[in-house]
């Protein structure tokens, strides 16, 4: 079946260090891949997304990209920022007709940098 | 609406007690999904709606939960005869036709005594 297995946390960074969190996929199908973020009191929110293989998503300076070969969605960032301090999910999708179907989530990396 | 909407945010129940907890997804957004998640863990999968039908209900643990979306928008799930291993936080999340991601409410808290 579906699953994604996710680094383990806690990470702590001072800030303007480089991040990267691994995250590696098991996919019967083609899955969409995504990171979420979950900052302190609020609710999930998509980060960034690839839908096929070779794609990268970014989004506020986080980068990743979709590995076939490896099977990977490692989430990068050049300089963190105390305000990045997180909780980050990866998670995997398949299509289900016309639409993605549920998602498969990591356990989530706690992400604290430190000033 | 802007987002995804949940309510109540928080519910504390005695063991036994049933609860509902509501969800007010995104205009026109067709798909509906209900995740489970545990302190200190990913969010697990509990069901799915495409418009009113409930297409997988894979994900709920026992005969004690009820989903429903009777007229495409809103859904509202049911627990009945709460536990102590319910507590957790019950996410809503919606998102369009194709491959649209999936957008999720705050999240409604529930602790059960």
């Amino acid at each position: 079946g579906d699953s994604v297995t996710q680094m383990e946390g806690p990470v702590t960074l001072s800030e303007e260090a480089c991040l990267t969190i691994n995250c590696t996929y098991t996919a019967t199908g083609y899955p969409s891949l995504f990171w979420y973020v979950q900052y302190p009191g609020e609710g999930l929110q998509l980060l960034l997304k690839a839908t096929k293989a070779d794609d990268k998503g970014s989004n506020k300076g986080f980068e990743a990209t979709y590995r076939k070969e490896t099977t990977s969605f490692h989430l990068e960032k050049g300089s963190v920022q105390v305000s990045d301090s997180a909780v980050y999910f990866c998670a995997l999708s398949e299509k289900r007709g016309s639409t993605l179907g549920r998602l498969y989530f990591g356990r989530g990396t706690q992400l604290t940098v430190w000033p | 609406g802007a987002g995804v909407s949940q309510s109540p945010r928080y519910k504390v129940a005695k063991r036994g007690q049933d609860v509902a907890l509501r969800c007010d997804p995104i205009s026109g957004h067709v798909s509906l999904f209900w995740y489970q998640q545990a302190l200190g863990q990913g969010p697990e999968f509990l069901t799915y709606f495409q418009n009113e039908a409930q297409l997988d209900k894979s994900g709920l643990p026992s005969d004690r939960f009820f989903a429903e979306r009777p007229e495409g928008s809103v859904s509202t799930l049911k627990i009945q005869r709460t536990q102590q291993e319910d507590s957790a936080v019950y996410l809503c999340a919606s998102s369009a036709l194709g491959v649209d991601p999936q957008f999720f409410g705050p999240g409604t808290r529930l602790t059960v005594l």
